[in-house]
């Protein structure tokens, strides 16, 4: 079955630092994959997506090439903010399928 | 356009209580869905509707109970709880191949 792997946190980066989160998967077709953040008590909202091979999603600063290669989709970001502060979830959706496969999600906490 | 909302924003059961969380949203979307959240688990899928009168069963259905009478309503029922079902509760909707939108979420709580 389709399946989401991504790197486990949490992750501490000073403001201004580099951000990347792994995320690779498994699916059966053609899937969208898709980076979802959860700020601190709220729901999720999604970040950016890709729907086929070799597409760069990309929202506030932060980017994911869709690697059908390696079966990758890392997120990353130039540099970080405190209000970026999240947990980052990476997902697929596989063609013609209305469910959403997440992976566990990675903690990142940035400091001042 | 208030999206998906869902009712209560927390809850405490006691163990055996019945309940059942709301969720609605106004986006005409086909598809919705519950998930829950668990502590190093990412969102794992509850229940799932394509449309009204069509509900089937995602990871982990056993506790939990759904029906989809309107586009707009998909409340999950549980009908005794135990504590093993202490999470956070998501609702989402979304068009075939679209983006997915979540509610704010329900803590709950089962001692």
């Amino acid at each position: 079955g389709d399946s989401v792997t991504q790197m486990e946190g949490p992750v501490t980066l000073s403001e201004e630092a580099f951000l990347t989160i792994n995320c690779t998967y498994t699916a059966t077709g053609y899937p969208s994959l898709f980076w979802y953040v959860q700020y601190p008590g709220e729901g999720l909202q999604l970040l950016l997506k890709a729907t086929k091979a070799d597409d760069k999603g990309s929202n506030k600063g932060f980017e994911a090439t869709y690697r059908k290669e390696t079966t990758s989709f890392h997120l990353e970001k130039g540099s970080v903010q405190v209000s970026d502060s999240a947990v980052y979830f990476c997902a697929l959706s596989d063609y013609g399928d209305y469910k959403l496969s997440f992976g566990a999600g990675t903690t990142v906490t940035v400091r001042a | 356009n208030a999206g998906v909302t869902q009712t209560p924003k927390f809850q405490v059961l006691k163990t055996g209580q019945s309940m059942t969380l709301q969720c609605a949203q106004d986006m005409n979307h086909e598809y919705m869905s519950w998930y829950r959240q668990d502590p190093g688990m990412g969102l794992r899928l509850i229940h799932y509707s394509v449309g009204a009168g069509i509900t089937d069963q995602g990871e982990v259905p056993n506790g939990y109970n759904v029906s989809r009478s309107t586009t707009e309503d998909f409340p999950l029922r549980l009908l005794s709880a135990a504590p093993s079902q202490t999470s956070v509760y998501f609702c989402a909707s979304r068009e075939r191949r679209g983006t997915q939108y979540f509610g704010p979420g329900t803590r709950l709580t089962v001692t």
